[in-house]
């Protein structure tokens, strides 16, 4: 089985400051891995995936992500915070079936953007 | 344009009645999902469908019930027999390396 842990369920940093949200997963085959976007009230928005080849994975909006096998992670940055960042993140990794399964969320991150 | 209905965005039903979500997409997509969504939780799959006339049980499916008669159609039925139905429902489709969202179903019960 799979799991996803994301640590802190809130981050606040300043606008203009760098954006870390942690992502650790555990998967007992080779991981497909998620960041999803959500705005309140709304559906989730893909951010990135990684799922084969290059390990660092950017997407949409400036955000990108790592994925490190020996440390199992796959944190998400963006080198400068907008207000317009401001939302719940979450981090997903597929199971066996490559996803096609379903995929197994983080509890989310909640961004907060400091004026 | 081309995407993922979820109908309607707010519903409100008495204790004891079932209730059905509406989920519809025009992407073409064979598999479909439901997740449910309850704050600090994340998301947790309830059922899915790779294929029409034909669907899994999730993560959390006691209590919920699913049918998949057409392509673009994956309706869930949230019945009497889930103790704690309201909470944040979201319709996916779509490839295992990344499903769309639709916008969401709010339940609640009272």
């Amino acid at each position: 089985a799979q799991s996803v842990t994301q640590l802190g369920s809130h981050v606040s940093v300043s606008e203009g400051a760098l954006v870390l949200l942690r992502c650790n997963y555990s998967s007992s085959v080779p991981p497909y891995l998620f960041w999803y976007v959500q705005y309140p009230n709304q559906g989730l928005q893909l951010l990135l995936k990684y799922t084969t080849g290059a390990t660092l994975v950017k997407g949409i909006n400036g955000f990108e992500a790592e994925f490190k096998k020996s440390e199992t992670s796959f944190h998400l940055t963006k080198p400068s915070a907008h207000m317009s960042d401001a939302a719940e993140y979450f981090c997903a990794v597929s199971g066996s079936g490559g996803g096609a399964d379903g995929l197994t969320f983080g509890k989310g991150t909640h961004l907060i953007i400091q004026p | 344009d081309g995407g993922i209905t979820q109908s309607p965005k707010y519903l409100f039903r008495k204790e004891g009645q079932n209730v059905t979500l509406s989920c519809e997409q025009n992407l073409n997509h064979d598999a479909m999902y439901w997740y449910r969504q309850d704050p600090g939780q994340g998301l947790r799959l309830i059922y899915y469908s790779q294929i029409v006339n034909d669907f899994q049980k999730g993560d959390i499916a006691e209590g919920y019930s699913v049918s998949r008669e057409k392509k673009e159609s994956f309706p869930l039925t949230v019945t009497s027999a889930q103790k704690n139905p309201t909470a944040f429902y979201l319709c996916a489709s779509g490839p295992g390396q990344g499903p769309f969202f639709g916008q969401g179903t709010r339940l609640t019960v009272v």
